[in-house]
């Protein structure tokens, strides 16, 4: 049974660049949300999706913005990098409206911003 | 919104002793938190979670307490082992948010042979 997998594992981008980040959730899990973790900090929330739509978001710009596919899988994507975006970003899965399941993590994509 | 206050941000303990982590949270609405361990390079993984409805759940050498009145919970590890050597972080959700986890920033754990 396949855990949360992310790609890449490690991505190096520059200023102003656009990246795009993916996850597939946890096998019997639709719905995904993402993290940014920067380093000596715990994750802070990005947004969630359901059903291909943004059910939830924390405080990030609209620089930060994702998509759910029909296989409950999902992008990250930062537009117009800065030297701040770099962090390890990453993605947890749950099942939609089932409060006593908790979210599953995967290893996260560290993304370096030069 | 939720503010979730965690420490101590490192603690070093003798392999077999215990390990206590303390958080604190702000919103008296939040009704379910987890524990998560980091190891290096590694995403998170959930050790233990607690709701609002229990004050105290056990699992082999991990415990969690809470205290809902004071807005606190706490992990207790006994009888370290090097193994436990991680970061460990709480979090704390809403019912109705509980995608939207809030993180503490993390507690260092060294166990020590």
């Amino acid at each position: 049974d396949a855990g949360v997998t992310q790609s890449p594992t490690h991505l190096i981008k520059t200023r102003g660049q656009q990246v795009t980040l993916r996850c597939s959730p946890k096998s019997g899990h639709d719905t995904v949300s993402w993290y940014q973790q920067a380093l000596g900090q715990g994750p802070q929330f990005i947004f969630q999706y359901y059903e291909e739509e943004e059910r939830q978001r924390g405080n990030f710009p609209d620089r930060f913005s994702g998509h759910q596919f029909p296989n409950y899988s999902s992008e990250l994507n930062v537009n117009a990098l800065l030297l701040g975006d770099s962090a390890l970003y990453l993605c947890a899965s749950s099942s939609w409206g089932q409060s006593n399941q908790p979210q599953h993590f995967g290893d996260g994509t560290r993304l370096s911003i030069l | 919104g939720e503010n979730v206050e965690q420490h101590p941000s490192t603690l070093s303990v003798q392999e077999g002793d215990s390990a206590v982590i303390k958080c604190t949270y702000s919103d008296s609405a939040s009704n379910y938190f987890p524990w998560y361990k980091q190891e290096l390079g590694k995403g998170s993984q959930l050790i233990i979670d607690i709701r609002s409805n229990v004050g105290e759940k056990k699992d082999q050498r991990i415990a969690v307490t809470l205290n809902k009145t004071a807005k606190h919970f706490s992990l207790h590890i006994t009888e370290t082992q090097p193994e436990d050597s991680a970061v460990y972080f709480c979090a704390a959700a809403l019912t109705d948010s509980w995608g939207k986890l809030q993180f503490g920033a993390g507690t260092q754990v060294v166990v020590t042979p």
